[in-house]
């Protein structure tokens, strides 16, 4: 049964680089044409997509991020990473990893990242 | 950038009863590329409804999607306590996925 796990600091400082890895366990990253993506949700708000990467490399960044973000896969340790530079408090929230083709069907437990100095 | 929109944005409901959510595109999405999501406190969301109208694996037959263009809802026959939560919405569009706001649908 394919599993994700998000895994990264829990505290970043302000203008610093927030990164976090999705470990998946299971099954193959690199089998099947799957996207896997990043999601957030800031205390007590909505959904946010931030961006996926397909199994063959592909990106694609939301658009409000893009100058910010970078997601990258390697497939030799399962996992896909996320890279969101310059951050503020405005990026405080519970990160997820997910698995998706038009929606998402499978996704992690989620991860608080907090912004503060 | 493909904007939608939920409401209300707090349904109070009592157990039994029919909970409708509605989801309006700011422009058409293909019926496709809607999916509806539940989310309870402290969890990631759950894929409820996708293509529109079709379940999920293991989704109990009280959740119904329908809808096509830019108008969508997410129908709950008969509030089960378990039910009482937050929906979402999401569509996939020009290479970019967006959610709505969310509908808090909470026990009256």
């Amino acid at each position: 049964q394919l599993q994700l796990q998000e895994s990264g600091p829990g505290l970043v400082k302000p203008s610093e680089t927030l990164s976090l890895t999705c470990t998946v366990s299971g099954g193959s990253i690199s089998s099947s044409s799957y996207y896997w993506g990043w999601i957030r949700q800031p205390p007590g708000k909505g959904l946010e997509w931030i961006g996926s990467i397909y199994y063959s490399g592909s990106t694609y960044y939301n658009p409000s991020l893009k100058s910010r973000v970078t997601i990258s896969v390697d497939t030799s340790k399962n996992q896909f990473s996320l890279k969101l530079s310059s951050v503020t408090a405005a990026d405080t929230a519970v990160y997820y990893c997910a698995r998706h083709r038009t929606n998402f069907d499978l996704w992690g437990r989620g991860t608080l990242v907090t912004v503060s100095s | 950038e493909i904007v939608l929109t939920q409401s209300p944005g707090t349904l109070s409901l009592s157990p039994g009863e029919r909970a409708t959510l509605s989801c309006r595109a700011s422009q058409s999405v293909s019926s496709s590329y809607l999916a509806w999501y539940q989310q309870k406190p402290g969890q990631a969301p759950r894929l409820l409804i996708y293509g529109a109208s079709s379940r999920a694996t293991g989704i109990p037959d009280r959740f119904s999607g329908s809808g096509s263009g830019t108008d969508f809802t997410l129908t709950i026959s008969r509030l089960e306590p378990e039910d009482f939560a937050v929906y979402y919405c999401q569509q996939y569009g020009s290479s970019a996925w967006t959610f709505g706001q969310g509908t808090k649908v909470e026990i009256k």
